[in-house]
């Protein structure tokens, strides 16, 4: 069964650092999207995107993330100048974008630890 | 804007006991419901989902009907096993968006004990 997969799955950087959290939407999907959970708390949408552009992206989502589709397989997020508040578990997921109910399948997660 | 209220946890249960995770919605349109649920150190799984008033998803033995006079979603199953400790997460997503964000409850983490 086809799957999302995230690389790595565990990322320790120092505070002020750049990191990049790379997934692989399954093959066939048209959306893919961020989230994050900070440990213990709900999963929060980062962003969305289409078509080679940003979809939607939610106010946590600022100049500091950044995402991009550098080929025809991988999708990146990039967060340029770490903080410490930015622990927390990333996940991808992705969608068909053409059935009603737009389901999102998720990878497993990269936690990503700011030290 | 639109969200999404689970029921406090943890939730301690016996092995064949019956379950019942409380969810309810605040849209302003008519979205789409899910459940997902997250397995000790894993990602989040696609448990159900509903797509329009009276719908009823099920898999694995869980069942959540979608009440629109109540906007609720509650998640239920007959006789819970050890397996099925987990945290249960009820979304919501606009259904006729594509590409729109899950809204996802705090997440309310169930415990089964033999």
């Amino acid at each position: 069964e086809p799957e999302v997969t995230q690389t790595p799955s565990h990322q320790v950087t120092q505070m002020g650092q750049e990191v990049i959290l790379r997934c692989v939407p399954i093959s066939n999907h048209l959306y893919f999207y961020w989230y994050r959970q900070i440990l213990g708390q709900k999963v929060e949408f980062l962003v969305s995107f289409y078509n080679n552009e940003i979809s939607e992206k939610s106010e946590i989502f600022d100049d500091q993330f950044s995402v991009e589709r550098p080929d025809g397989s991988n999708f990146t997020l990039k967060i340029r100048s770490t903080k410490l508040e930015d622990s927390a578990m990333y996940f991808c997921a992705s969608s068909e974008g053409v059935r009603v109910a737009y389901e999102q399948y998720f990878g497993p997660g990269t936690r990503l630890t700011v030290t | 804007g639109d969200s999404v209220t689970q029921m406090e946890g943890p939730v301690t249960l016996s092995e064949e006991a019956f379950l019942t995770i409380n969810c309810t919605y605040t849209a302003t349109g008519y979205p789409s419901l899910f459940w997902y649920v997250q397995y000790p150190g894993e990602g989040l799984q696609l448990l159900l989902k509903a797509t329009k008033a009276d719908d009823k998803g099920s898999n694995k033995g869980f069942e959540a009907t979608y009440r629109k006079e109540t906007t609720s979603f509650h998640l239920e199953k007959g006789s819970v096993q050890v397996s099925d400790s987990a945290v249960y997460f009820c979304a919501l997503s606009d259904r006729k968006k594509a590409g729109t964000a899950l809204i996802f409850g705090k997440g309310t983490t169930l415990s089964v004990s033999s």
